[in-house]
């Protein structure tokens, strides 16, 4: 819900493009996880995050502790891309439960 | 490795009949949580569990959902008297904490 807001909603883009995602947290997020989930259902992971940037072939992650902020770049978008992303934050407070956004859906046309 | 493992994949329950679902965590995995994907509420968590004891079920609805890790190779969550609104895609999650969180397939439950 409100803790975790993910944006934008959806996106559409041009394969061979480059695009960003963002969450911002309302709760003391200690570590940040970022997810694919494709058309099947299957939630895969693509990042865990301490405060800090991660890279992985096409994509980068960053996360802000201090600003309360985590984005994903995707860079030379492939139609394998295509999927709802879902950021997700772990409290330290809260142990190791997950807060999910609402996801991203984004699509990669030719 | 085969991941994490749940059965069944889909579920159709009657309005008051008990649904029971299985969890297999990744072999070495000491963490096991569960979670509940709607379209109207997203992703929720429900309960979680390391070295098989309890941990946190703040996320469970109080009445008729209940939890168990009997041994570390499984857990299950088990809904009594199943409602409409129970309806959903329940996921299970494994992981060596405090590290990633690795999902199973996940069960699509629906209540008539």
């Amino acid at each position: 819900g409100d803790k975790v807001k993910q944006s934008p909603s959806a996106l559409s883009l041009q394969e061979g493009t480059n695009s960003a995602l963002r969450c911002n947290f309302s709760i003391a997020a200690t570590t940040v996880q970022w997810f694919l989930q494709n058309p099947r259902g299957s939630l895969m992971n693509l990042f865990y995050l301490v405060p800090g940037t991660k890279e992985n072939g096409r994509l980068k992650s960053a996360f802000d502790s201090k600003e309360s902020y985590s984005t994903l770049h995707i860079r030379d978008a492939q139609l394998e891309d295509s999927g709802t992303y879902f950021c997700a934050a772990e409290a330290g407070s809260a142990g190791n439960k997950l807060t999910f956004g609402i996801g991203t859906r984004v699509l990669v046309r030719p | 490795n085969a991941g994490v493992i749940q059965t069944p994949r889909h579920k159709v329950t009657g309005k008051g009949q008990e649904a029971t679902l299985w969890c297999e965590p990744i072999s070495g995995h000491s963490a096991v949580f569960w979670y509940r994907q709607t379209i109207v509420q997203g992703l929720e968590f429900l309960t979680y569990f390391r070295n098989q004891a309890p941990i946190d079920d703040s996320g469970m609805p109080k009445e008729r959902f209940s939890a168990q890790m009997p041994n570390q190779s499984h857990s299950t969550l088990k809904i009594q008297s199943t409602q409409p609104q129970d309806s959903a895609v329940y996921l299970c999650a494994s992981s060596l904490p405090p590290y990633e969180q690795y999902f199973g397939p996940g069960t699509r439950l629906t209540v008539l």
